[in-house]
């Protein structure tokens, strides 16, 4: 039984350009959300999908977005990219009473 | 939101218990404490959680004090694969946004 599967692993880009990350729950999980991990710091929480809507959201700007599939997989999109979001991007999986399932990130660099 | 104060780092013998503390005073009755860790390069991993009573599954026991201000995650014979920061966190659902600290980084030593 494969767990959460996120893709690419690791990406490079460059300022101002778009980037879309994909992820795959674990099977079972119908929610979706998104965590960014600046190094050294804990993962922090962007946004969560269910029922292919944003149910919760955390504080993060618009240029950060999201969607769900109708197989519950997801994508996020960062626009206009920036330095600071360099960082691993988590994908964690859920369903009501289950614990969150993380997958390994996607380790994103700005040049 | 109940927030959560963890010591930065701690080390431990190898197959020796690894207690971990975990103060969270300002705990509502409904929320849960939830314990995960993140092993280098690796995401978090969930390890257990609880209301009030003390639980233990195949990874670890947790100790919730009768106040439940703090608690403890107990591994019980350390290895060196149990080497990662452990995160404490305090929601109310298991499905809620993860409000992650900076944990404790634990060094399991041979």
């Amino acid at each position: 039984d494969a767990g959460v599967t996120q893709s690419p692993t690791h990406l490079i880009k460059t300022r101002g350009q778009q980037v879309t990350l994909r992820c795959s729950p674990k099977s079972g999980h119908d929610t979706v959300s998104w965590y960014q991990q600046a190094l050294g710091q804990g993962p922090q929480f962007i946004f969560q999908y269910y029922e292919e809507e944003e149910r919760q959201r955390g504080n993060f700007p618009d240029r950060f977005s999201g969607h769900q599939f109708p197989n519950y997989s997801s994508e996020l999109n960062v626009n206009a990219l920036l330095l600071g979001d360099s960082a691993l991007y988590l994908c964690a999986s859920s369903s009501i009473n289950q614990p969150q399932h993380f997958g390994d990130g996607t380790r994103l660099s700005i040049l | 939101d109940a927030k959560t104060t963890q010591p930065p780092s701690m080390d431990c013998a190898e197959g020796r218990a690894a207690n971990l503390p975990c103060n969270h005073s300002t705990i509502s009755g409904n929320e849960y404490v939830y314990w995960y860790r993140q092993i280098h390069s690796q995401g978090p991993q969930y390890i257990i959680h609880g209301l009030k009573n003390n639980e233990t599954n195949e990874m670890a026991s947790l100790i919730i004090t009768e106040d439940r201000k703090s608690s403890t995650l107990i591994l019980p014979h350390a290895t060196l694969r149990d080497t990662a920061v452990y995160y404490c966190i305090v929601r109310v659902l298991m499905n809620n946004d993860m409000r992650f600290g900076a944990g404790t980084r634990l060094t399991v030593k041979p």
